[in-house]
């Protein structure tokens, strides 16, 4: 089992729709991550959490640290949305500073 | 302020050739991560760097790979001998330096794809 878990993994959506990315893990952590990957491009850092809600445009992201859970949330979708949605996190403790990933959801946003 | 820079993007080798890829991390940043994402999978903790020193590389292959952040230049991804299994996206990533804690936002390139032949 993955110390990160990413639900769905595959997300069609219609323009305008509100969407929720879940994220679940199992060990300690200091931070919590969001990213996104577009097809064959970069990636780039959307928030980083490690408490209660952030929120940046039209994405809100939230995390309950008890219940090891973090969702990100997209407002009035928009094809340009589309891409891999990546939940990570920095497990607690030691020196480094390494990520730990989920396997991305993949997000289809139609007009 | 540049960001996160890789070169090159796209590299092809044949099996058994040597691979660099390299890393510049943004101005003023000492900390530098690699990570690899092969076909079809996420990504995964390679190494992580500060100058001239490697703190953690429990991700890296112990044979053929290696990786240095020296004093001065780009840090360096390097993988001896390659074979088709290498062939993935590997990216870099840098942070600044922080005395007070481990949870620093990560700033990644644009990443390397390797094709080996």
């Amino acid at each position: 089992k993955n110390e990160v878990e990413q639900s769905p993994q595959n997300l069609t959506a219609q323009e305008g729709e509100f969407i929720t990315i879940n994220c679940s893990y199992s060990v300690g952590i200091s931070a919590l991550h969001w990213l996104q990957q577009h097809p064959g491009g970069g990636i780039v850092s959307l928030f980083m959490l490690s408490s209660g809600k952030k929120k940046h445009g039209r994405l809100i992201a939230t995390i309950n640290i008890q219940e090891k859970h973090s969702s990100l949330h997209i407002t009035a979708s928009h094809p340009r949305d589309s891409a891999v949605y990546i939940c990570a996190v920095n497990p607690y403790g030691g020196a480094t500073n390494k990520l730990i990933f989920g396997t991305g959801t993949l997000l289809a946003v139609q007009p | 302020n540049a960001g996160v820079m890789q070169n090159p993007r796209h590299l092809v080798r044949r099996r058994g050739q040597e691979a660099r890829l390299r890393c510049s991390p943004m101005k003023g940043h000492s900390h530098v991560y690699w990570y690899r994402q092969l076909p079809e999978e996420g990504l995964k903790f390679m190494v992580y760097l500060q100058k001239e020193n490697i703190i953690d590389e429990s991700g890296m292959p112990k044979e053929r790979f290696s990786a240095e952040f020296p004093k001065e230049g780009p840090s360096i991804l390097r993988i001896q001998q390659v074979v088709r299994g290498d062939s993935a996206a590997y990216f870099c990533a840098s942070s600044p330096p922080s005395v007070i804690s481990s949870y620093n936002e990560q700033f990644f390139g644009p990443g390397t794809r390797l094709t080996v032949l």
